[in-house]
């Protein structure tokens, strides 16, 4: 039984296309994150859901956007994909602040390749 | 905001120590710290709350010096397993504990 899953795993796509990535979490946790993962291997917040609201939205470009349309699920949608967007994103959960003294579950990972 | 972490890169002989400091320019409400393995995901090793906490599990543990806004992962008679990045994650006090995942320190441990 799987955490935390992303679908697909991995994406190549061409500049200009637009792509969605799925991620579901079934540990009942209510707040739910998107990072990006550079070649550097920075991870990057970009997006945090809390009960389906949103509560990080950090310097992104606007053709990124995510959807929750239940706290359950936490959906990326990115448009007019550009070179510098290949990156692996990765979807986390975690209970609300982690300041119960839980980390943050991630899912597998999406390896984005736009050529 | 982003914490730092030292070194960057480390390599060991298998049974051999190391630590990873994990530092902040902000006071820390708490600090988290993750291994990723190559193509994998980052995995949650353990998180510190109070100041001068310190824990652990197997042979990796760690400190929280919440005065100097440091915290410190302690690998000791490290094994082949340990290999990997290891990110600390800090949440900052007064910035709504917003969350931040360090530089990452990548180490590699050798037969």
């Amino acid at each position: 039984d799987t955490a935390v899953s992303q679908t697909p795993k991995y994406l190549v796509t061409q500049m200009g296309n637009d792509k969605s990535i799925k991620c579901e979490q079934n540990l009942g946790h209510d707040t739910m994150y998107w990072y990006k993962q550079d070649s550097k291997k920075f991870l990057k917040i970009m997006f945090s859901y809390n009960n389906k609201e949103l509560i990080i939205n950090e310097t992104v470009p606007n053709r990124f956007s995510p959807k929750s349309p239940d706290k359950a699920h936490l959906n990326l949608h990115i448009n007019s994909l550009e070179l510098g967007d290949s990156a692996v994103y990765f979807c986390a959960s975690s209970r609300r602040g982690s300041s119960g003294g839980y980390g943050y579950t991630f899912g597998s990972g999406t390896r984005l390749t736009v050529v | 905001q982003q914490p730092v972490q030292s070194p960057q890169a480390v390599i060991l002989r298998e049974g051999e120590d190391a630590v990873i400091n994990c530092s902040s320019s902000k006071a820390l409400y708490s600090v988290h710290w993750y291994r990723q393995k190559h193509g994998e995901a980052p995995v949650f090793l353990m998180i510190l709350l109070k100041g001068g906490e310190q824990k652990g599990h197997d042979k990796i543990s760690a400190s929280f010096n919440e005065k100097k806004q440091q915290s410190s992962l302690y690998l000791t008679a490290s094994q082949l397993s340990y290999s990997g990045t290891y990110f600390c994650g800090t949440e900052a006090r007064g910035t709504g504990n917003q969350f931040y995942f360090g530089t990452g320190t990548s180490l590699t441990v050798i037969p």
